[in-house]
């Protein structure tokens, strides 16, 4: 059951520009939503999160924005580095159904320079 | 930084044979996890820990999974059996509070390869 998605296996993004990774999700009690990124050999990296009250989450370059009616989340890297490549994932959890992560399946992120 | 501390990085065992898998959380952190992502598929949540018991597991771990915390520091993950599709990458992690915005802190992953 495929609760979280995200459709981009891969993202190419010229250095400097804007990178636009997406994420649907198919319940509608997840409360909590976060970026995780991933470099090969390492494990996930917590990146930036937002609750469901809220719609915009911004920390320095990055930041998440939440539809709720759409059931869609997507982080925005601005200005995108070279150091930003690797791969992210949209995780979602739902306060009352304990604190397990739904992960999707990765948006592989390069930012060419 | 604190972080989570994985061992073995790379583990490869003959199918039904027992692995464990070793993990030294963060040491004021009180929620243990183990999640797994096979390669090219997502990473999928297996079982919570805390408090010296299960918490939360999902349909991934079954009677051949156990977790265990035999002291302060180490929480392990035990496979008793091993199947060819028990092979992925295995992720411990830990966190302070039970339902965090923050997130947990993962550890490198363990790469498990059944043959």
């Amino acid at each position: 059951d495929q609760q979280v998605k995200q459709n981009s296996p891969s993202l190419s993004v010229q250095e400097g520009r804007i990178s636009i990774l997406n994420c649907d999700y198919t319940n509608s009690m997840f409360d909590y939503f976060l970026w995780y990124k991933k470099y090969p050999a390492e494990g996930p990296t917590f990146l930036i999160s937002i609750s469901s009250i809220k719609d915009k989450n911004e920390d320095g370059r990055f930041t998440v924005f939440l539809n709720k009616s759409a059931k869609h989340l997507s982080l925005h890297i601005v200005p995108s580095q070279p150091g930003d490549s690797a791969v992210y994932f949209c995780a979602a959890s739902a306060r009352n159904t304990g604190n397990q992560f739904y992960f999707g399946t990765g948006t592989s992120l390069t930012v060419i320079p | 930084e604190p972080e989570v501390t994985q061992t073995p990085s790379h583990q490869v065992t003959q199918m039904g044979q027992e692995v464990i898998l070793r993990c030294v959380p963060i040491s004021n952190h009180l929620y243990f996890y183990w999640y797994r992502q096979i390669l090219g598929q997502k990473v999928e949540f297996l079982v919570s820990f805390y408090n010296n018991e299960i918490s939360e597991k999902s349909e991934i771990f079954d009677d051949q999974f156990s977790v265990e915390r035999p002291d302060g520091s180490n929480f392990t993950l035990k496979i008793r059996s091993t199947k060819l599709e028990d092979s992925a990458m295995y992720f411990c992690a830990s966190s302070e509070v039970r339902h965090t915005g923050g997130g947990y802190t993962f550890g490198s992953g363990t790469r498990l390869t059944v043959v």
